[in-house]
């Protein structure tokens, strides 16, 4: 199984901010790396697929950046609507999974 | 708009069956190249990967739980299911079903989720 290890686990940052979670990937997924959004009470959301492209309808201050088995998901103006727990997940290979989450927070 | 809806039992006895609904609206299951999958999440945990149909009717299975799971598809209603034997505590989760727009593609639409709790 390709293992998906995301950091840190928990951030907290102000509102304007410039946030990076990043995850990694215990062998090279050829970039079929995804990043949702999970509110709570809520199912994920997608963000980001093949590691860069933004999915229709998501903020352009989201965006996703990596190759191999390394992927950063950064937001560039951190806003309040943006609390939320983010997931990594590989599709290259079966069986697909998630990264742990990023639980992110305003200060 | 493809929407999906789970719906099942909200508790279930450990040791018995587990059988789950996904309800697709907005779009045919049938039609490719479509890629249908149930995902669940333990209360505070992270996501776990369950099982995928194709359009064409193969299946993939987590192989941490293949030996308990059938994922199949109704396509006259519309529907694709799960079925989870033998379920123990360790299977208390909200049960998400999801769609991929095929090869390439990640889960861009998904149900609202159904909580099901392992209890006698």
């Amino acid at each position: 199984d390709t293992q998906m290890t995301q950091s840190p686990s928990t951030l907290s940052a102000s509102v304007g901010d410039r946030v990076t979670i990043t995850c990694r990937a215990s062998q090279n997924i050829n970039g079929w790396l995804a990043w949702y959004q999970q509110k709570p009470g809520n199912a994920p959301k997608l963000l980001i697929y093949k590691a860069s492209t933004l999915e229709s309808g998501v903020p352009s201050r989201f965006s996703g950046s990596g190759f191999g088995t390394e992927f950063t998901l950064t937001i560039s103006n951190l806003q309040p609507d943006d609390v939320a727990t983010f997931y990594c997940q590989q599709y290259d290979n079966y069986p697909l999974t998630f990264g742990g989450g990023t639980k992110v927070e305003i200060k | 708009q493809l929407q999906l809806q789970e719906s099942g039992p909200g508790l279930v006895k450990p040791s018995e069956t587990l059988s789950l609904t996904c309800t697709v609206s907005g779009g045919s299951i049938s039609s490719g190249p479509d890629w249908w999958a149930w995902i669940r999440q333990s209360p505070g945990k992270g996501l776990e990967w369950i099982a995928t149909i194709y359009y064409t009717g193969n299946t993939f299975y987590n192989p941490s739980l293949k030996s308990r799971v059938i994922i199949s598809a109704d396509t006259s209603k519309n529907q694709f299911f799960l079925i989870l034997t033998s379920v123990t505590a360790a299977d208390t989760a909200v049960y998400y079903c999801a769609r991929r727009l095929g090869y390439g593609f990640a889960f861009s639409v998904w149900g609202q989720g159904t909580m099901v709790t392992v209890s006698s």
